[in-house]
């Protein structure tokens, strides 16, 4: 069975810092994908980025890279120069298999909040 | 920019009725998923639908739900007979297959009382 686990149920970080969402995984499959999704108060899920478990180098999008320790089996985004818009819940998400169109097992989200 | 859109973005509904979710998958998509968000809790997996059929389900989705393809854009989620707990938030998504990541609704808030 896939288990996501975020420990920080709220975080908070002051505009323009960077700040560090942690995600840890765990599955016994070797072939599996790690994502982000940002759910604003308005409710919509928005994908933020993506992590292959055989991809070699870490992902990044814009501001957010993703902190990926397979060994660790830790899959953290960081995001850089926190907007006030960044204020949020962050899921961190896994799906298992190759062909990537499996369910997704969510983690329970961190929410984020930013202080000017 | 393809999205995925869901309607109506908020149902309330008598418990005991009948309702009917509706989501539109991005045209290209080929695997379509339902969740749902309980307010403030995690993102539960319901169901996914390839090929015309379902070919996952989680215990969550039991005889009271069915999901349904009518035609070749639509996608709906199905609860027969509505109770209190049904009430959440739910979410349809739609992949490739090949896709890194599903694409995701903006939700409907359905709200049994």
């Amino acid at each position: 069975a896939q288990k996501i686990t975020q420990t920080q149920p709220g975080m908070f970080v002051q505009e323009k810092e960077a700040v560090t969402l942690d995600c840890t995984y765990d599955t016994s499959d070797p072939s599996y994908g790690l994502f982000w999704y940002k759910q604003p108060s308005s409710g919509e899920m928005i994908f933020l980025i993506y992590q292959g478990s055989y991809d070699q180098q870490n992902a990044t999008e814009g501001r957010y890279s993703l902190n990926f320790q397979k060994a660790r089996k830790s899959a953290n985004l960081v995001i850089s120069a926190s907007q006030l818009g960044d204020s949020a819940m962050y899921f961190c998400a896994m799906r298992v298999g190759d062909t990537n169109a499996g369910k997704s097992t969510f983690g329970d989200g961190t929410t984020l909040t930013v202080k000017p | 920019e393809p999205e995925v859109t869901q309607t109506p973005s908020h149902q309330v509904t008598q418990m005991g009725q009948e309702v009917i979710l509706r989501c539109v998958p991005i045209s290209n998509h080929l695997y379509f998923y339902w969740y749902r968000q309980i307010l403030g809790q995690k993102v539960e997996f319901l169901v996914s639908f390839y090929n015309n059929e379902i070919s996952e389900k989680s215990e969550i989705f039991d005889d009271q739900f069915s999901v349904e393809r009518p035609d070749g854009s639509n996608f709906t989620l199905k609860i027969r007979s509505t109770k209190l707990e049904d009430s959440a938030m739910y979410f349809c998504a739609s992949t490739r297959g090949t896709a890194k990541e599903a694409f995701f609704g903006q939700g409907t808030r359905l709200t049994v009382v």
